[in-house]
């Protein structure tokens, strides 16, 4: 049971574009959102955090919007660059439940020149 | 280093051998987190040390995984007679505070292959 869910596994966007990276979760006691960043034979890297209690979340390029009612939330990053190639991952952190997070299965964006 | 680092980066063993798969989390860090990425999916979460202490081990899926972090510093996760299944990569992350909203900080992962 895929309690987060990234329903597109890729994502080609051109470069100076606006991407959207999708995002869709089940629980409803998840209260926190994370994005995570990976590229190949690394770990992923924490991009932007969203709480429950907020609807936006913004830093520089990237900007992460939380619609609790849907039970959706995106990333989006403007304008987009060449090393925004990666791989994207969406996570959810309940505070009631278990202690680490619980991922989507990532969306591979790439930024076309 | 800086970061969090693992070791071995990769590791080749026969159905049936033990492996020990070791984390060096961040000077400090009070938390450490264990996940296990299969192929094309995304990290699950395995199990949560804060300190030395093991407050969460829901994630791991059987008996014959077993982590500890008797220190408080490096961890080490242990599957004893591997099975195929246990192929992907196990990633180690480790945070400043307890709980898991804080930024949590990703090693490169043990690529664990099981033939």
């Amino acid at each position: 049971d895929q309690q987060v869910k990234q329903n597109s596994p890729s994502l080609s966007v051109q470069e100076g574009r606006i991407s959207i990276l999708n995002c869709d979760y089940t629980n409803s006691m998840f209260d926190y959102f994370l994005w995570y960043k990976k590229y190949p034979a690394e770990g992923p890297t924490f991009l932007i955090s969203i709480s429950s209690i907020k609807d936006k979340n913004e830093d520089g390029r990237f900007t992460v919007f939380l619609n609790k009612s849907a039970k959706h939330l995106s990333l989006h990053i403007v304008p987009s660059q060449p090393g925004d190639s990666a791989v994207y991952f969406c996570a959810a952190y309940s505070g009631g439940g278990a202690d680490g997070l619980t991922f989507g299965k990532g969306t591979h964006l790439i930024i076309q020149p | 280093g800086a970061g969090v680092s693992q070791s071995p980066r990769y590791k080749v063993a026969k159905r049936g051998q033990d492996v020990a798969l070791r984390c060096d989390p961040i000077s400090g860090h009070v938390s450490l987190f264990w996940y296990q990425q299969a192929l094309g999916q995304g990290p699950e979460f395995l199990t949560y040390f804060q300190n030395e202490a093991q407050l969460d081990k829901s994630g791991l899926p059987s008996d014959r995984f077993f982590a500890e972090r008797p220190e408080g510093s490096v961890s080490t996760l242990k599957i004893q007679r591997t099975q195929q299944e246990d192929s992907a990569v196990y990633l180690c992350a480790s945070s400043t505070l307890a709980g898991g909203t804080n930024e949590q900080f990703f090693g490169p992962g043990t690529r664990l292959t099981v033939l």
